[in-house]
């Protein structure tokens, strides 16, 4: 089966910009991750959707960032303005129910450089 | 808060001996632990888990043990091999939600 896509594979901006980044899951999964991985430390949540509902979102910085998963499909995570300290790889999972028994699997990840 | 820790960066270990990855947690309410790796210009890819009801699991060169009264889990890899040379993640699930919460990592290298 297709893994998870996400496009771009790398983006560098400058503070105050904006970017966007998108991600297609595994065909089939119902639900989606969106992951900040900072340098030296591990993934951390950003947001949860059940098909096209938003579960958790309590770590998203919503002044800054947004998401959307339209039709239950693709999903696009957005940062406006973007800060020296979201530098990061966001990385997209999606699993088939959001239970253990379907472990997440990941995208490659996009690399975020804000300069 | 750091929730889940990894207290060791990185481990060194020769070709065909045992690797063993620590990983410690604070929070009560972790039902279930499981652990990815990680190469380079990757995502994470699940490796095994385990309940917060059991003690041990094996899934062939990989077993993972959790001590609950400790709060310690741990991955033994035997015998280890040049392809396990990789960044590993020790993750909980909190009970009754389908977060993750990760430790830091430790970047794990077999030397031939």
């Amino acid at each position: 089966e297709a893994g998870v896509a996400q496009s771009p594979r790398y983006k560098i901006i400058e503070k105050r910009q904006s970017v966007a980044f998108w991600c297609n899951p595994i065909s089939g999964h119902a639900t989606l991750y969106w992951y900040q991985q900072i340098l030296g430390q591990g993934p951390k949540l950003l947001i949860q959707f059940q098909n096209n509902g938003v579960v958790d979102d309590s770590q998203l910085p919503k002044d800054r960032f947004s998401a959307e998963r339209l039709k239950g499909v693709d999903s696009t995570l957005k940062i406006q303005p973007a800060k020296l300290e979201d530098s990061a790889v966001y990385l997209c999972a999606s699993s088939f129910s959001g239970t253990l028994n379907s472990p997440l699997h990941f995208g490659n990840g996009t690399r975020l450089t804000v300069t | 808060d750091q929730q889940v820790k990894q207290n060791s960066p990185s481990l060194s270990v020769q070709e065909g001996r045992i690797s063993i990855l620590n990983c410690d947690y604070t929070n009560s309410m972790f039902d279930y632990f499981l652990w990815y790796k990680k190469y380079p210009a990757e995502g994470p890819t699940f490796l095994i888990s385990i309940s917060s009801i059991k003690d041990k699991n094996e899934d062939g060169r990989f077993t993972v043990f959790l001590n609950k009264s400790a709060k310690h889990l741990s991955l033994h890899i035997v015998p280890s091999q040049p392809g396990d040379s990789a960044v590993y993640f020790c993750a909980g699930k909190i009970q009754g939600a389908q977060k993750l919460v990760f430790g830091q990592g430790t970047r794990l290298t077999i030397n031939p």
